[in-house]
């Protein structure tokens, strides 16, 4: 079984620049989610990729966008970046049927901004 | 806005001692998990919780969640070094499609 994969593992952009951030999904899930960690903090939900659509969004800008592809990878766009976007990017896999809503993480994406 | 609190924030403890993580809100969760983040790692999933008053142990470590399903606690008993690690914990309501995570409690084992 293949666990969730990121890339890249360190990122370093400047202010106003945009970011590209990859996610595999472990085999046998069809659902992804991103969220965001800050230095010190718990993970905070962007949004949730289900069938190549959004599903669900957490209380991000429309700066952060995403895409899910037919093989149930996923990309997080962030636009115009801002230094507080500076944080551990996590992308999640899941079951959509799963009863508890039980997500496998993958290892982030460390962006800072500059 | 976070919806659990965890106490405490720090913890730093000798090993072989004995520990308990609090997880508290004032909302209601169809189900609760505890992950443990390592350094340059992603959270790993421990447990799920789903019925109140439920207890679950993962050998040293004892889950309870509440009767009304607002909180919950994480007891390591003898903590070794290996268990050093931030401490998540995480709620699931009816209807979201994410999971509600704390704040975090950060567990350093001293040998």
């Amino acid at each position: 079984e293949t666990g969730v994969t990121q890339s890249p593992t360190h990122l370093i952009k400047t202010r106003g620049q945009q970011v590209t951030l990859r996610c595999s999904s472990q085999s046998g899930h069809n659902t992804v989610s991103w969220y965001q960690q800050a230095l010190g903090q718990g993970p905070q939900f962007i949004f949730q990729y289900y069938r190549e659509e959004e599903n669900g969004r957490g209380n991000f800008p429309p700066r952060f966008s995403g895409l899910q592809f037919p093989n149930y990878s996923s990309e997080l766009n962030v636009n115009a970046l801002e230094l507080d976007d500076s944080a551990l990017y996590l992308c999640a896999s899941s079951d959509w049927t799963s009863l508890y809503n039980e997500q496998f993480f993958g290892p982030g994406t460390r962006l800072t901004v500059l | 806005t976070q919806l659990l609190e965890q106490s405490p924030q720090f913890l730093s403890i000798q090993e072989g001692e004995n520990l308990t993580v609090y997880c508290n809100s004032s909302s209601v969760f169809s189900s609760l998990q505890w992950y443990r983040q390592e350094p340059g790692e992603g959270p790993v999933l421990l447990v799920t919780v789903v019925t109140g008053g439920e207890v679950k142990k993962l050998k040293r470590l004892t889950f309870q969640f509440g009767d009304a399903r607002k909180d919950s606690s994480l007891h390591i008993t003898a903590a070794q070094p290996g268990d050093t690690g931030l401490y998540l914990c995480a709620g699931d309501q009816t209807g979201a499609n994410n999971l509600f995570f704390g704040t975090g409690t950060r567990l350093t084992v001293i040998p």
